[in-house]
């Protein structure tokens, strides 16, 4: 099975708040991504956090981490049309600098 | 800093045709490697490479060959193309130490096999 899960599409109105869900399943994982994907371009990351974090925030965006149940999400508050894209949830297990990459997650901001 | 950059934007193959799709990046990265997107399959790795003169296989790699011989340059060969084989394929880079290991990814090219 996948190492790291994420729900294909998620569809919020606009100024509302966007909650992207993952889940990962590497024990050993150091650092957990997000990156952000516009359409005909490629990936950036838009933040990460330590996995020994619970929380961090960078204005509009917000990383939670339940590191029990490995359960990482992306909040994006007030979110605009400019927000729409795909948004892939990565980590990188301890002692390694290789990521793997969720499916990532469509996002539709609608009037 | 021109980050990374890809060659071609766009290509068009026929089937059995070979080519070479060029990545290279500016930031001395140790890391390079090369993923192939396509709809609801997120992103596959094909291959990846550590340092010059150092590669490895990735989830996909099959149907492809990659070399490393210098830091900066990391190309893809395809050695015979596939219709399976359109896809867009991105190119990435990142330090292999320091405090984290984000990715610096190319725009892409977008392979179109007949």
């Amino acid at each position: 099975g996948e190492d790291v899960e994420q729900s294909l599409f998620l569809s919020v109105r606009e100024g509302d708040s966007s909650v992207i869900n993952c889940t990962y399943t590497d024990s050993s994982s150091t650092y957990l991504y997000w990156y952000k994907q516009e359409p005909g371009a490629g990936l950036q990351l838009l933040t990460y956090i330590f996995s020994n974090m619970d929380m961090k925030q960078d204005q509009r965006l917000t990383v939670l981490l339940n590191k029990k149940d490995k359960h990482p999400s992306l909040r994006i508050a007030d979110t605009q049309t400019g927000d729409s894209a795909i948004y892939f949830c990565a980590e990188t297990p301890g002692g390694s600098y290789i990521p793997t990459f969720g499916r990532g997650t469509s996002l539709i901001v609608h009037p | 800093n021109a980050g990374v950059t890809q060659t071609p934007k766009f290509q068009v193959l026929k089937t059995g045709q070979s080519m070479t799709l060029q990545c290279a990046q500016d930031m001395n990265h140790e890391y390079m490697s090369w993923y192939r997107q396509d709809p609801g399959m997120g992103l596959r790795l094909i291959h990846y490479s550590v340092g010059a003169g150092i590669t490895d296989q990735g989830e996909v790699p099959n149907g492809y060959n990659v070399s490393r011989s210098t830091t900066e340059d990391f190309p893809l060969r395809l050695l015979s193309a596939a219709p399976s084989q359109t896809s867009v394929y991105f190119c990435a880079s990142s330090p292999t130490s320091g405090r984290d290991y984000e990715q610096f990814f190319g725009p892409g090219t977008r392979l179109t096999v007949l």
